[in-house]
C-alpha cells in the first residue's frame, strides 16, 4: 500500500466550476498537508499548506484535513482556465529532527479548465 | 537571477558516460533536495541537505552522487545510468527546521538515458 494515495486523472472541468481534489494517506505520524500545484514544464510550488487537522481558505482555495479518516481536499472555486495544472498533495511527519523536509507526495492530479 | 535555477534543463546521455546536474538557489535557504519525478509516479526524494550536510539518501543507488559545496549549490553526479533513470530531476530549497515544507523547486533537468 502506498503512503499516499491520489487520482491521477485526468480531471476535466468547464470554467467556473467546483474542483475537489483529494488524497488519502496511511501513515498516522503525518503531521503537515500540503498541497503544490505543478504547470508544465515547471517546478512544483507551493499553493496551500494545513497543520494537523481543519480547514483553510486562501481566496478561491480551500484545503481540508480530516486526520480522523486520513483524507485531506483541495476545492478550487469557480475555476479558471490558468488553473489548468498538476496538484499534487504532500504530507510530513512531526516537527523535530530528521523529520524536517522529508516531503512524501502523491501522484499528482492532472487538471484542465476548458473555457 | 532568482529563486531556484537548475542547468542544464536537457540532457541526454549514454549508460557510460559521466555528466552532472547543477542547482543554485538565490533564496538564501539552508536546506537543499533532490528529487525524482517519473511519469505516472510520485515525486521521489532522492537527497537532503540541511548547512551543507546529508541528512537524508532515500536508498538511492551509488550511481547518483550528491555533492553539496555551501549552502546555495547542489550538484547530482551521475555516472554508469540505466535507461529506467530517465526522469525529470528537481532541485528544491527551503528554510530548515518547521518551515522545511515549504520548498522552491527549480524547472528541473529533463534527463534521458540511451
Amino acid at each position: 500500500q502506498k503512503e499516499v494515495e491520489q487520482d491521477p486523472g485526468p480531471l476535466s472541468v468547464p470554467e467556473g466550476a467546483i474542483v475537489s481534489l483529494n488524497c488519502t494517506y496511511s501513515n498516522s505520524a503525518f503531521q503537515y498537508f500540503m498541497w503544490y500545484r505543478q504547470y508544465s514544464r515547471k517546478g512544483p510550488e507551493l499553493l496551500m499548506y494545513t497543520y494537523s487537522s481543519g480547514n483553510k481558505e486562501d481566496g478561491r482555495f480551500t484545503a481540508q484535513v480530516d486526520k480522523s479518516s486520513k483524507y485531506i481536499s483541495l476545492f478550487i472555486r469557480d475555476s479558471q482556465p490558468s488553473d489548468s495544472a498538476t496538484y499534487l498533495c504532500a504530507m510530513s511527519g512531526r516537527a523535530g529532527g530528521t523529520s524536517y523536509g522529508k516531503l512524501t507526495f502523491g501522484q499528482g492530479t492532472i487538471l484542465t479548465v476548458h473555457p | 537571477e532568482t529563486g531556484v535555477t537548475q542547468t542544464p534543463r536537457h540532457l541526454v546521455m549514454g549508460m557510460t558516460n559521466k555528466k552532472s546536474l547543477k542547482c543554485e538557489q538565490h533564496l538564501g535557504h539552508n536546506a537543499m533536495y533532490w528529487y525524482k519525478q517519473s511519469a505516472k509516479k510520485p515525486l521521489e526524494l532522492m537527497f537532503v541537505y540541511n548547512f551543507k550536510e546529508q541528512t537524508e539518501n532515500n536508498s538511492v543507488p551509488s550511481r547518483f552522487s550528491p555533492e553539496c559545496p555551501n549552502s546555495s549549490h547542489l550538484f547530482l553526479h551521475l555516472h554508469t545510468l540505466q535507461p529506467e533513470d530517465s526522469a525529470l530531476y528537481l532541485c528544491a530549497s527551503s528554510q530548515t527546521g518547521a518551515s522545511s515544507y515549504e520548498q522552491y523547486f527549480g524547472p528541473g533537468t529533463r534527463l534521458t538515458v540511451t
